[in-house]
């Protein structure tokens, strides 16, 4: 089993939309959660981090379920410069490093 | 913008050839990480380091080595390059809290012929 598994998608939505990506992960002991961004042959940039409680950053919000090893990111009014990969991102077995999803793919049209 | 740099971002280069992928960065963050990525395809973990002197293998086995002689820099060698190592390779850094955002440089991506 793969330690973050993501539907690999595409989403594809027109703007204004509100979509939903879902990730789950392997490890119970995992203690840090993110969501990244990542552009067509760019590098991955921090999005936000995915707290217990869950968080919410404009029209981005964030949900962990400890129980389930569920992560979401819910994007409201989807822009055109929303398209890119949603990598979920979660520190590994032994906590010291960071393991990435394969991402989702989103595409938001005119 | 994040303060760590990778050099070359394109290289092309013949097998069998030795090549060394530099990796900087200058906020003085302990833990560096060194990730392979295909085309459209997920980040694979090769390399990482929680410091000076201190390097750990990844979850994708890698012929390439690391060295961690000094904070900012951990560069990536491969002695002798194959077409199979054609790939794009980001560095990345955090601070050393669990919790840390990871900084990624711009990517080197290599060609072997």
């Amino acid at each position: 089993r793969k330690e973050v598994e993501q539907d690999p998608g595409p989403f594809n939505v027109p703007e204004g939309a509100t979509v939903a990506f879902n990730c789950t992960y392997s490890n119970s002991a995992s203690q840090s959660f993110f969501w990244y961004r990542q552009d067509c042959r760019k590098e991955p940039k921090l999005l936000m981090s995915v707290y217990s409680s869950g968080n919410e950053d404009g029209r981005f919000t964030a949900q962990l379920n400890r129980a389930s090893q569920y992560i979401s990111l819910l994007i409201r009014d989807s822009k055109l410069s929303d398209s890119a990969t949603y990598l979920c991102v979660v520190n590994d077995q032994a906590g010291t490093a960071l393991i990435f999803g394969k991402g989702t793919t989103l595409s938001v049209s005119s | 913008e994040a303060d760590i740099y990778q050099t070359p971002r394109y290289l092309v280069i013949g097998t069998g050839k030795k090549i060394t992928l530099e990796c900087s960065q200058t906020m003085g963050h302990d833990k560096m990480y060194w990730y392979q990525q295909d085309p459209g395809m997920e980040l694979h973990l090769i390399h990482y380091s929680y410091g000076v002197n201190s390097t750990e293998k990844g979850d994708l086995s890698s012929e390439s080595t690391v060295s961690r002689i000094r904070t900012e820099h951990f560069p990536l060698t491969l002695e002798s390059a194959r077409p199979s190592h054609t790939s794009q390779y980001l560095c990345a850094s955090s601070e050393s809290g669990g919790g840390a955002e990871a900084f990624f440089g711009q990517g080197t991506r290599l060609t072997v012929v």
